[in-house]
């Protein structure tokens, strides 16, 4: 069964920094691209960043370029998400899926949320 | 102008069959891409429905039942996403997302009521 659990959401004031973490099981993870979408309260859901098997070739929303860093350690299954320089339009719950090559995510996890307020 | 739209809100009753349209902003051709579809229900993460792109290329999700059903409408330049058999246990938020210009599109998601 494929599992997905994120962790490492909380409270953070505008300009501080926080990390994501997402811990996958049940499927080969070395072999699946990686992504993180968010849903801020109230809202659809917006795609934030992929990252390829390898951890190559990271792509992000113009959001949060320069801002956030997506990366993967394949020996630990979990898949990372780090966010600086936050603002209070980065609230929201962060998810993380799992995607084959080439497509987009068919399972997620439950999410983490993050709130940004001072 | 967004790259996908939808509808707000749909509403239909237990049993019928219900169309909910992604509309892809002018000058993109709906013919080139895969219209992903998610479910979401209240307090709930996305669950993957299904990938049309055509009928030779198309995936349904694990486990999910074949009244949920995907199509395009050329004409209309939308993704299609049927389902048939309307139940109660339907009633969520409906997202497409498609590849575009580098980056992955949600649409703004359709709210379905059962009544």
């Amino acid at each position: 069964e494929v599992q997905l659990v994120e962790s490492g959401g909380g409270l953070v004031q505008p300009g501080g920094s926080l990390r994501l973490s997402c811990a996958a099981s049940g499927f080969s993870f070395s072999d699946s691209w990686m992504h993180w979408v968010r849903q801020a309260p109230g809202e659809g859901l917006v795609w934030v960043s992929r990252v390829k098997s390898d951890g190559s070739n990271s792509i992000y929303a113009d959001s949060v370029k320069g801002r956030f860093s997506i990366s993967r350690d394949n020996a630990k299954n979990t898949l990372y998400l780090q966010m600086n320089s936050l603002r209070a339009d980065d609230t929201a719950v962060y998810y993380c899926g799992r995607a084959p090559p080439e497509r987009g995510p068919d399972y997620w996890g439950q999410g983490t949320l993050v709130t940004v307020s001072s | 102008q967004a790259v996908l739209t939808q509808p707000s809100s749909l509403s239909a009753s237990p049993g019928a069959s219900v169309s909910l349209t992604c509309t892809l902003r002018s000058g993109i051709s709906v013919g080139n891409y895969g219209i992903y579809w998610y479910q979401q229900k209240s307090g709930s993460p996305p669950h993957y429905l299904l990938r049309y792109k055509s009928d030779s290329d198309k995936q349904q999700g694990s486990g999910v039942p074949s009244r949920f059903s995907g199509s395009k409408d050329a004409s209309a330049n939308a993704g299609i996403l049927l389902i048939s058999g309307l139940q109660s246990d339907d009633e969520a938020d409906y997202y497409c997302m498609t590849w575009h210009s580098d980056a992955w599109v949600f649409g703004g998601g359709t709210q379905l009521t059962v009544l």
